[in-house]
């Protein structure tokens, strides 16, 4: 069985950088099929997708961020991680952690499963 | 504003059917991208149901089902039960943004 499991901050200062961790088990972060996002959503509003990492390392972006965030990945650890620079009270949302969807072998462009979510407040 | 546009709320007595709308554009359902629906019951994780406009997970009942025309795409959910009640979201790939897009979601409700 899958799964995933967020943990970090729920309380960060404006300007700070914001560090989460996603532990995932039941699979390898090597594995080719295998692939991590990072999903946000704060209240009251829609989900937002923030970036994907891949087993070969490779990162995309929301554009719309990306100069703020870095995904990496501990392979040994199973550990995916989130690192949002300058945070903003805007900033304040749960953030999950998602395998992208895998059918045939194939990654697609859905989530499944997900992690239950961390919420991080973002206040002074 | 969300990219895909959902209703707020919907409602349903049990046994009845009820239907989540999810309005894109030619940017992405209408462009032909898959529409993915997931299930956020009180207190736990996004949960796929629906994926590919109108296939089911293992495990979810076919009390739930998809469809997809134009730039819109539905859930539908019959034989409506005390525990679906949740929220609902819809998910889709814009081309535009190059990146997948939500619906703002949807409460369901059973009355």
């Amino acid at each position: 069985q899958v799964t995933l499991k967020e943990s970090g901050p729920t309380l960060v200062k404006p300007s700070e950088t914001l560090t989460l961790t996603c532990t995932v088990s039941g699979l390898s972060l090597s594995d080719s099929r295998v692939a991590v996002s990072w999903i946000r959503q704060p209240p009251g509003k829609a989900l937002e997708w923030l970036g994907n990492i891949f087993s070969n390392d490779e990162k995309i972006y929301n554009v719309s961020l990306s100069s703020r965030l870095t995904i990496s990945k501990d392979i040994s650890k199973r550990q995916v991680v989130l690192t949002m620079t300058n945070m903003d009270p805007v900033d304040t949302a749960t953030y999950y952690c998602a395998r992208i969807g895998v059918l045939r072998g194939i990654l697609m462009d859905f989530f499944d499963p997900w992690g239950q979510g961390t919420l991080v407040a973002v206040s002074s | 504003q969300s990219v895909l546009t959902q209703p707020p709320s919907v409602s349903g007595a049990p046994g009845q059917r009820v239907t989540i709308s999810c309005t894109g554009s030619n940017s992405n359902i209408g462009a032909g991208s898959d529409v993915h629906w997931y299930q956020r019951l009180p207190g736990t994780a996004p949960k796929l149901v629906i994926y590919d406009n109108n296939n089911r997970p293992s495990g979810v009942p076919d009390r739930f089902s998809g469809s997809k025309s134009g730039t819109s795409a539905s859930l539908a959910i019959t034989g409506l039960q005390a525990d679906d009640e949740a929220e609902y979201y819809c998910q889709s790939l814009d081309i535009t943004l190059s990146h997948v897009v939500f619906g703002g979601g949807t409460a369901l409700t059973v009355l």
